[in-house]
This record gives structure tokens, C-alpha cells and sequence, in this order.
């Protein structure tokens, strides 16, 4: 069966320090895969996502997320992060399937 | 902005209440999602249909029912809340193997 699986259960940076958040997902075939993100108070909206071609993708806010097919990642990255960052952030796996497995989540906080 | 809409926002109810909880979307996605979400925990899919008429369960045991009558309209229902179901349910819609968009989520507290 399909995972997600998010290493990193709460982060605390500073203002313009850099984000890296790891996810990890099981299974040997084609995968779509996404990042959301939940702000305070608000909907889940997607961040970015990767169907095929450029194993980097760019996505809303400057994040951007490298695929490494070898390593089944999708790790979540953005150089230089803000306060209004402060977010919850999802990593979703969807394969052969119309389900999206969810990972369960990495809270950010960002202190000015 | 969400198309994607989910009332109540929340709801505190009895233990042994019927409650449905609404999701409609106006985007006539053809898939419907409901997922479950506790803090701190990841989402659970429950509940999910690919069309009118067609419901399916989810990774994620639950007590709830579905419908999809209408395309737009994809309503869950307890028929005897309890403790246990205190959680953030959300709903979620997309056209094919698309981007999915959620709707804001209900808060059910059952006491």
C-alpha cells in the first residue's frame, strides 16, 4: 500500500533562514506527487506538484520541491523563509489510484 | 479561493445525534472526497466517489455514509454520533487526476 511519510513533525526558524522539509513515499511506480499547505484558519490549497519532466518544480511563495525518483522523495524547500510562512504543509503522494495519501503534516513557525 | 463549500464550519453536537455534514462545489468536478484530520495526525480518506451514484470507502474505517446524488452535492451522515467522532472532517473535489481543492473543513465535537 501507499505511504507518505514526513519526518519532520514541528519546525521553528527565523525569519530568512532556509527550509528544507523531507518527504518520503512507498511505491515502485509512476507517482503523481503534491505539497499543500494549510495557513491558520484557512483551507487546504495546493503549494505545487509534480506530474512529469523537470524533476524541480517551482511552485506559489518561492518554495519549490526537487523529485529524486531514486531516494522516493519530494523534499520541500524555500532559501529565505517569512513569518507569514507559518503554516501546516502536506505532502500527498497519488499513484495508479484516485486516492491522495496524505502525510501527516510538518507544522512551521517562523519568529520575526 | 475555494469553490468548494462545507457547512457547518462547526458543530458541537449530543452523543446519539443524526448529523449530516454538507459539501457542495460548483466547479462540476467529477470526484468527490471526505478525509479526516485530527491534529498533529495526517488525513485520512473516508469516503470517496468518482461520479454520480458512485460511492466508495476509504482507506480509513468509519461509521459515516456518503451520497452523490448530484454532482455538486456529496453529504456525510452519522446516524449516532459519538465521542469518538470528534474530529475536522474535510471535503475535497477535482476533475480527473487533477489538483484537488478542499473546502474549508467542519469542526464536529461530540459531547
Amino acid at each position: 500500500a501507499q505511504s507518505v511519510s514526513q519526518h519532520n513533525h514541528h519546525v521553528i526558524l527565523s525569519e530568512a533562514a532556509s527550509l528544507e522539509l523531507g518527504c518520503n513515499y512507498s511505491y515502485g511506480g509512476t507517482v503523481n506527487l503534491f505539497w499543500y499547505v494549510q495557513y491558520p484558519g484557512q483551507h487546504l490549497q495546493l503549494l505545487l506538484k509534480y506530474f512529469s519532466g523537470d524533476p524541480l518544480v517551482k511552485g506559489i511563495k518561492g518554495f519549490e520541491a526537487e523529485f529524486i525518483k531514486s531516494k522516493f522523495s519530494f523534499n520541500l524547500r524555500k532559501p529565505s523563509v517569512q513569518w507569514s510562512d507559518t503554516a501546516e504543509y502536506f505532502c500527498a503522494v497519488n499513484a495508479d489510484t484516485d486516492k491522495l495519501i496524505f502525510g501527516t503534516g510538518t507544522r512551521l513557525q517562523v519568529f520575526p | 479561493e475555494a469553490d468548494i463549500y462545507q457547512t457547518p464550519r462547526y458543530l458541537v453536537i449530543g452523543t446519539g445525534k443524526k448529523i449530516t455534514l454538507e459539501c457542495s462545489q460548483t466547479m462540476g468536478h467529477d470526484k468527490m472526497y471526505w478525509y479526516q484530520q485530527d491534529p498533529g495526525m495526517e488525513l485520512h480518506l473516508i469516503h470517496y466517489s468518482y461520479g454520480v451514484n458512485s460511492t466508495e470507502k476509504g482507506d480509513l474505517s468509519s461509521e459515516s455514509t456518503v451520497s452523490r446524488i448530484r454532482t455538486e452535492h456529496f453529504p456525510l451522515t452519522l446516524e449516532s454520533a459519538r465521542p469518538s467522532h470528534t474530529s475536522q472532517y474535510l471535503c475535497a473535489s477535482r476533475r480527473g487526476q487533477l489538483t484537488l481543492h478542499f473546502g474549508n473543513g467542519t469542526r464536529l465535537t461530540v459531547t
